[in-house]
């Protein structure tokens, strides 16, 4: 089974914080992608990833960076967080055109 | 722009009915897939369909994808509170690089 894991499920930080959301999969996947969703605003790509040191803007990159050093790993950054990015964070990766999600990490700034 | 249009938006029914959500879109897509989401959690990978009028089972669940690759519909059969969650669809545009489109949900709740 594929399995793609993320740092915290819950993480609360103050604005003007620099964070940090990591993501892992285990399956050797090319694609590595992250999203947020919010509600009424479905699910929106922010960055996604093609191959390790590469990256591609999504529909909202504003405000974040990426960075994938290793293959299975594809981090998202929020370099000065603020309360417009609380939101539900997800992590997915694929091999074709099937997605494979992280459980999602829950950032609250206050 | 919302390229994929999924309703109804919220769906709250006893359990044993049948219900039907749809997705549709005025665009073509190479593929479809759709999720289920729990709450709390990350979606889940239901079932892809790739062939204008293809249609698949999974128990309970019946996906259809439109002769023109346009529409799809997922249709529960008996429904169980176990069903309950958020139904996503997304679609696959030709030369997307794997991205998907995603509607933004059918909230279903199965009440016992």
């Amino acid at each position: 089974d594929v399995k793609v894991t993320q740092s915290s499920r819950y993480l609360v930080k103050r604005t003007g914080e620099k964070v940090f959301l990591e993501c892992v999969q285990d399956m050797d996947h090319e694609n590595m992608f992250w999203y947020r969703q919010d509600p009424g605003l479905g699910l929106r790509l922010i960055y996604f990833s093609y191959d390790v040191k590469m990256k591609e803007k999504g529909d909202i990159p504003e405000g974040y960076s990426v960075s994938r050093e290793k293959k299975e790993r594809f981090s998202l950054i929020l370099e000065s967080a603020s309360t417009n990015q609380t939101s539900m964070y997800l992590c997915a990766s694929n091999s074709g055109y099937e997605q494979y999600f992280g459980p999602g990490t829950r950032l609250t700034v206050t | 722009t919302q390229l994929l249009e999924q309703s109804p938006q919220f769906l709250s029914i006893q359990e044993g009915e049948n219900l039907t959500v749809y997705c549709n879109s005025s665009s073509v897509f190479s593929s479809l897939q759709w999720y289920r989401q729990e709450p709390g959690e990350g979606p889940v990978l239901l079932v892809t369909v790739v062939t204008g009028g293809e249609v698949k089972k999974l128990k309970r669940l019946t996906f259809q994808f439109g002769d023109a690759r346009k529409d799809s519909s997922l249709h529960i059969t008996a429904a169980q509170p176990g069903d309950t969650g958020l139904y996503l669809c997304a679609g696959v545009r030709g030369g997307s690089n794997y991205k998907l489109t995603f509607g933004k949900g059918t909230l279903l709740t199965v009440n016992p």
